[in-house]
């Protein structure tokens, strides 16, 4: 059984452009959350992503989008970088929505905006 | 606003002794208390959890206490083994919500 997997494992930007982060659940999930751990912080809660539909955000402004695929992998999208963006993204999957549903995190993509 | 907050940075035990790692919460409305731990390079891994209808949970050497009038959550590893050197992340879900609400993380040191 494949686990989580999120790809580039390292990326660096400079301000105003734009990125796309890629997770694959693990097998049989179809909820994806997305999250954004800044150096020394806790993850912090960016959306989640039930059956292709956006299924609860956090405190995120829009430049913050993601999608959703058929086959349940997912993409976060952050347009017009800013400093603050240099972070590690998690992705986590589960098996259904709803706190209950243990999420499995993939090790993250570590971006940094210059 | 930090709805859950870890206030020690890092920890350090002797291996063999019992470490006990702390949790605060502000939110009456969280309902379901996670520990998560966390090796360099690697995702968050679920340790164990527990409902805020329930003061204790145990499994096997890790056990999490619940104290609701104080808003106060911790879990217990005894004894302490050199693999659980990491990050351990205390976390929570509000009622309803969908997300996972983290504290900073202690980082949890075990000397031989």
């Amino acid at each position: 059984e494949t686990g989580v997997t999120q790809s580039p494992t390292h990326l660096i930007k400079t301000r105003g452009q734009q990125v796309t982060l890629r997770c694959s659940s693990q097998s049989g999930h179809n909820t994806v959350s997305w999250y954004q751990q800044a150096l020394g912080q806790g993850p912090q809660f960016i959306f989640q992503y039930y059956r292709e539909e956006e299924n609860g955000r956090g405190n995120f402004p829009p430049r913050f989008s993601g999608l959703q695929f058929p086959n349940y992998s997912s993409e976060l999208n952050v347009n017009a970088l800013e400093l603050d963006d240099s972070a590690l993204y998690l992705c986590a999957s589960s098996p259904g929505q709803g706190p209950y549903n243990e999420q499995f995190f993939g090790p993250g993509t570590r971006l940094t905006v210059l | 606003d930090q709805q859950v907050k870890q206030n020690s940075p890092s920890l350090s035990v002797q291996e063999g002794r019992i470490s006990i790692l702390n949790c605060d919460y502000t939110n009456s409305m969280f309902d379901y208390f996670l520990w998560y731990k966390k090796y360099p390079a690697e995702g968050p891994t679920f340790l164990i959890s527990i409902s805020s209808i329930k003061d204790k949970n145990e499994d096997g050497r890790f056990t999490v206490f619940l104290n609701k009038s104080a808003k106060h959550l911790s879990l217990h590893i005894v004894p302490s083994q050199p693999g659980d050197s990491a990050v351990y992340f205390c976390a929570a879900t509000p009622k309803g919500a969908q997300k996972l609400v983290f504290g900073q993380g202690t980082r949890l040191t075990i000397n031989p």
